[in-house]
């Protein structure tokens, strides 16, 4: 069965700093591939995603992440961390084009200003 | 552009009493879907409808839990009697398919259930 890991549960950082959040994924085939945040008190909401093309994808808010098809991971990265970006990032995949999403557990983020 | 609405955001019931649960999708969009969030855990699809009818339940359980989409828009889920375990937030999302088929899906606020 599809399954998606999320090995950080809890991060802590300083506004400044560099994130970089750890997404794994079981699936041999054809997968999309992508990362939702739910800021506290708000619904989930589409960060980026990743369906074919150029590895290395782009999302709102200065956030990228790498699809590494070796390694079975889409990581999520940020170069500088703000207060704001506080919130539940959660990785997910559907494969061979079907539309169920499998999510990971979520890593909740906090940054201290 | 309008998002997808939910009601009610919060309940609270005793165990084997029912409840309902509303979903209004994006207009337009074909496909609707609804998950179940326990704390701690990542969302965990329970239904999805294309129009109104049942393209994946795989994951409901069917002795407790329906749900319908009456027209191909809004949509219910229902639980009789409820548990404990229930005790999650009930997601609904929507989603319309994309050029070169792919889709991507838009979530509502949700609806946090608390059974005692």
């Amino acid at each position: 069965a599809q399954s998606v890991s999320q090995h950080n549960h809890h991060v802590i950082l300083s506004e400044a700093a560099s994130l970089e959040l750890g997404c794994n994924y079981s699936y041999g085939g054809t997968v999309n591939l992508f990362w939702y945040v739910q800021y506290p008190g708000q619904h989930l909401q589409l960060l980026l995603k990743y369906f074919s093309g150029d590895p290395l994808v782009k999302g709102i808010k200065g956030f990228e992440a790498e699809f590494i098809k070796s390694k079975f991971s889409f990581n999520l990265r940020k170069p500088s961390v703000q207060w704001s970006d506080t919130a539940e990032y959660f990785c997910a995949v559907n494969a061979d084009n079907t539309d169920k999403l499998i999510f990971g557990t979520g890593t909740r983020l906090q940054v201290f200003p | 552009e309008a998002g997808v609405a939910q009601s009610p955001r919060y309940k609270i019931i005793e165990k084997r009493q029912s409840v309902a649960f509303w979903c209004n999708p994006i207009s337009g969009h074909a496909t609707l879907y609804w998950y179940q969030q326990i704390l701690g855990q990542g969302p965990k699809l329970l239904i999805q409808f294309q129009n109104n009818g049942v393209v994946d339940d795989s994951q409901l359980p069917k002795d407790r839990f329906s749900a319908e989409r009456l027209k191909g828009v809004d949509s219910t889920l229902k639980i009789q009697p409820a548990k404990l375990e229930d005790s999650a937030v009930y997601l609904c999302a929507s989603s319309s398919r994309l050029a070169g088929g792919i889709n991507e899906q838009f979530f509502g606020p949700g609806t946090r259930l608390t059974v005692l």
